[in-house]
């Protein structure tokens, strides 16, 4: 069974500065997905990386993938308070994804 | 844009109830996906399905059932609710062939008492 796991669960940011999720898995697979939650929300689709060394950035988000080390990053720059929400990776194995715990963001003046 | 719809956003229930989810998509996606939503566990695959009349179980099937009859439409159904399927439930679809990413429902959010 694929394991994926995130860390931070919790992450409690200062506007201005610069933090990374991490997003590790535990068989081989090229194709990482990034999601993002709003409170009471569906989620919706942040990033798909397909390929070792893909590297997708949105803003003050940017996402990398490691396959050799099985391992993603989300990275934050210069957190602003919009950035406050719930991000998963997930990771697909066999055309189904599995996700993480999941990562709640949470921006503070 | 793909619109993954489900019927209900708020259900509550009672033990032993059968309880009917239903979802539907409108861009004609091959894929569909039941996941349950928990704090701290992330989305728990339930059921997937490839085609019409055709599934799969998932990691946590136990409990459950589903239905695609039509291409549009996958259902998921509770045979006897117990509280401890109170949770979120979020449908999604992708289209086959392709790695574009999974789209999701806005959720259903049930409470079994």
């Amino acid at each position: 069974e694929l394991k994926v796991e995130q860390n931070p669960l919790f992450l409690s940011m200062q506007e201005g500065k610069n933090y990374t999720i991490y997003c590790n898995y535990s068989t081989t697979s090229d194709r990482l997905y990034w999601y993002r939650q709003d409170p009471g929300k569906s989620l919706e689709s942040l990033f798909v990386l397909l390929s070792n060394g893909a590297v997708k950035q949105e803003g003050r988000l940017m996402a990398s993938l490691d396959t050799k080390a099985r391992l993603s990053t989300l990275h934050i720059t210069a957190a602003v308070h919009d950035l406050s929400a719930t991000y998963f990776c997930a990771v697909d194995g066999d055309y189904k994804l599995s996700f993480g715990a999941g990562t709640t963001v949470t921006v503070r003046a | 844009d793909v619109k993954v719809t489900q019927s209900s956003r708020y259900l509550v229930k009672r033990t032993g109830e059968k309880v009917f989810l239903e979802c539907v998509q409108d861009m004609d996606h091959e894929n569909m996906f039941w996941y349950r939503q928990d704090p701290g566990l992330g989305l728990r695959l339930i059921y997937f399905s490839y085609d019409v009349k055709m599934k799969e179980k998932g990691d946590i099937p136990e409990g459950y059932s589903v239905s695609r009859e039509k291409k549009e439409r996958f259902s998921l159904i509770l045979e006897s609710a117990s509280t401890n399927q109170t949770s979120m439930y979020l449908c999604a679809s992708s289209i086959s062939g392709t790695y574009d990413a999974v789209k999701f429902g806005a959720g259903t959010r049930l409470s079994v008492l």
